[in-house]
């Protein structure tokens, strides 16, 4: 799994609740990325990191933010969640983005909102 | 039109079968073609990577890009159980951007023995 570890790995929580979604990395890649998956849409990337304290919004970005304090942690904020928000969210990472296929995912979270 | 098209099967064959995966887009950017493998609630992995037109083998899958066409393949050889998966097919433009990967929906493939 590249060394990448979401947590948690499985969440319900409620509407308009906060909830953090926490990617740690031991790789020690410079670029860091959020993606949802949902039946009918595929992959869609929310925000990524180019560096610490350097992020930006994807495709889907509305209703999160991101922060990256630490290479090694990227932590995605759903400010109030909604059930429009419920996922599966991957983490992935890589050394470049000269080329996508260093692309490394982790396992997922599945999140419920209720 | 989205900018990837993949059919979402269900796809079920027997053991030692040839398999076929294909995924057509609409943008002509698209420099990059990749084809990735998702067990059952893992994560993506990289199966096959190409870089404009062409073919790619690799063991018993080979990857077919045809840009004329809009049109990629993924060919899967004496198809295993272990090869029972969803495959996604992802696409990228060369340059700034290129990080932006468009992912298809997913073929979920089953493996009968």
């Amino acid at each position: 799994d590249a060394g990448i570890t979401q947590s948690p790995r499985h969440k319900v929580t409620e509407t308009g609740t906060p909830v953090t979604l926490r990617c740690h990395q031991t790789e020690n890649h410079r670029y860091m990325y959020w993606y949802r998956q949902d039946p009918g849409h595929g992959l869609r990337l929310i925000h990524y990191s180019y560096g610490v304290k350097d992020t930006d919004k994807g495709e889907v970005s509305d209703g999160y933010s991101v922060s990256r304090s630490k290479t090694e942690d990227f932590l995605l904020t759903l400010e109030s969640a909604t059930s429009s928000q419920t996922s599966v969210y991957f983490c992935a990472i890589s050394e470049s983005t000269k080329t996508v296929s260093s692309l490394h995912f982790g396992n997922g979270t599945r999140l419920t909102v209720t | 039109q989205k900018e990837v098209e993949q059919d979402p099967g269900p796809l079920s064959v027997p053991e030692g079968a040839i398999v076929s995966l294909n995924c057509t887009y609409s943008n002509s950017a698209f420099q990059y073609f990749m084809w990735y493998r998702q067990y059952s609630r893992k994560g993506p992995e990289l199966l096959m990577y190409t870089y404009s037109s062409g073919n790619k083998e690799d063991g018993r899958f080979t990857a077919q890009v045809d840009k004329s066409s809009k049109y990629i393949s993924l060919f899967i050889r004496d198809s295993q159980p272990s090869d029972s998966a969803t495959y996604l097919c992802a696409m990228s433009r060369s340059g700034a951007g290129s990080y932006q990967l468009t992912f298809g929906k997913g073929t979920k493939l089953s493996v009968i023995p």
